[in-house]
Formats: structure tokens, sequence, C-alpha cells
């Protein structure tokens, strides 16, 4: 069955201190994986791909097959990298998103 | 990017009524929708695939009965929530994958049901 964990109900950090987010999932074949954030007040949107390999402000998260996880990482945290962050993954194009229960994430000046 | 709308924002009704939610992809069109119910503090769970032509896909454990999916056109998908119960009270949300290769998925931004 798939599915995603994100262990940490809340993390808590500094500005300036790294950041990890953790994910791991459990897919039999080879899913696409994904991080969505949600800050206050607004909808839930795309932060990254796994298979763009892209860094967006800031973030980058790497797929490891044989740990099967997608861990979300940040070397300097903003203030305004509070939010709310899920880990997804889904089999391909047209099909639904399985979330994880997600991460809040407060980033403390 | 792509943009998904979904009406009403907020609704509150008398347990027993049936409550009607819109999503719209504004900019583009979507043989597929996605619905999410969101319980507070927690994951989204997908409640079924909305298909524009057919009839909808409901994940186990989903009253197709209760929650009415109707995919009226390629912009349109609605949910009813037929006899509401508070129980049903929830966050839901629609999503549709966009154009192009990658079919990024867009989210609405999500109906608060009250069930009083």
């Amino acid at each position: 069955a798939q599915r995603v964990t994100q262990p940490e109900k809340l993390l808590s950090v500094f500005k300036g201190a790294p950041v990890e987010l953790k994910c791991n999932y459990s897919y039999s074949g080879s899913p696409e994986l994904f991080w969505y954030v949600q800050y206050s007040r607004q909808r839930l949107q795309l932060l990254l791909r796994h298979i763009s390999r892209e860094s967006i402000k800031g973030f980058t998260a790497d797929l490891n097959k044989g740990e099967t996880s997608f861990h979300l990482k940040k070397p300097f945290a903003q203030e305004e990298d509070s939010a709310m962050y899920y880990c997804a993954l889904r089999n391909s194009g047209n099909t639904p998103l399985v979330f994880g229960k997600g991460t809040r994430l407060s980033v403390i000046a | 990017g792509a943009v998904v709308s979904q009406h009403p924002s907020r609704v509150i009704c008398k347990s027993g009524t049936s409550v009607k939610i819109e999503c719209r992809s504004l900019d583009f069109q979507a043989t597929t929708m996605f619905w999410y119910r969101q319980f507070p503090k927690q994951s989204l769970m997908l409640m079924a695939t909305s298909n524009e032509g057919s009839k909808a896909t409901y994940e186990q454990g989903v009253e197709k009965d209760k929650f009415l999916i109707n995919h009226a056109s390629l912009t349109l998908s609605t949910l009813t929530v037929t006899s509401a119960h508070p129980e049903d009270s929830s966050f839901y949300i629609c999503s549709a994958p966009g154009q192009g290769g990658f079919n990024e998925q867009f989210f609405g931004p999500g109906t608060r049901l009250t069930v009083l």
C-alpha cells in the first residue's frame, strides 16, 4: 500500500538555523515525490518535485530510494518559511496524491 | 500558473440538509478532478476521483450515496453532501491536474463545512 510518513508534527527552529523535514514513503513501484507547502490562510501549493532536482526558496530534497526517503532541507531558515509542509507521492500523471500528515515548521526570530 | 476555485469558501448548515460545493478550473480544462477531505490538524485524505463524462471513483470507506459527485463539464465538478450530519463537518479541498507533460496538481482554496 502507498503510504507517506512524516514523523514530526511540529518542528521549531531559530532563524538562520538549518532545517530538515523528514519524509519516508512506502510504495511498490517508482513513485513521483513532492513537497507541498501551505502558508497561513492560503491554499496548498507545490514547493518541490523530485523529478526536477531544483532548489526553490532555498529548499532542496533528494530522493533516496534505498532509504525510501525524501527529506526536505534548507541550510538557513527564514521567518517566512513558517508554514505547514506536506510530503506527497503519486503513481503518475493524472493519479491522485497520497499525503503525509504534515509537519508544521515554526521559525523563531 | 493554473487556478482552481471553490465555492462556497465556508458554509454552515443544519443537520439533515444537503450542501453543494463547486470546484472550477478557471483557465484550463480538467477531465479529472480530485476531492480531498481534511480534518483539523490532520492530513488530506482522498475521497474520490471525479471524471468528466463518467462516474466518479470513490475511495474505500467513502459512501457514494452520501457524497454525490458530478463532473458536469471540463471545468466544473461538484460535490454534494447529502443529509449532512455533524460528523461531516470538515474542510473539503479539490484539485485538478494541469495540462502539459508534468500534470502538476493545482489545489482549490478549500471549503469549510460546519453542520450544526
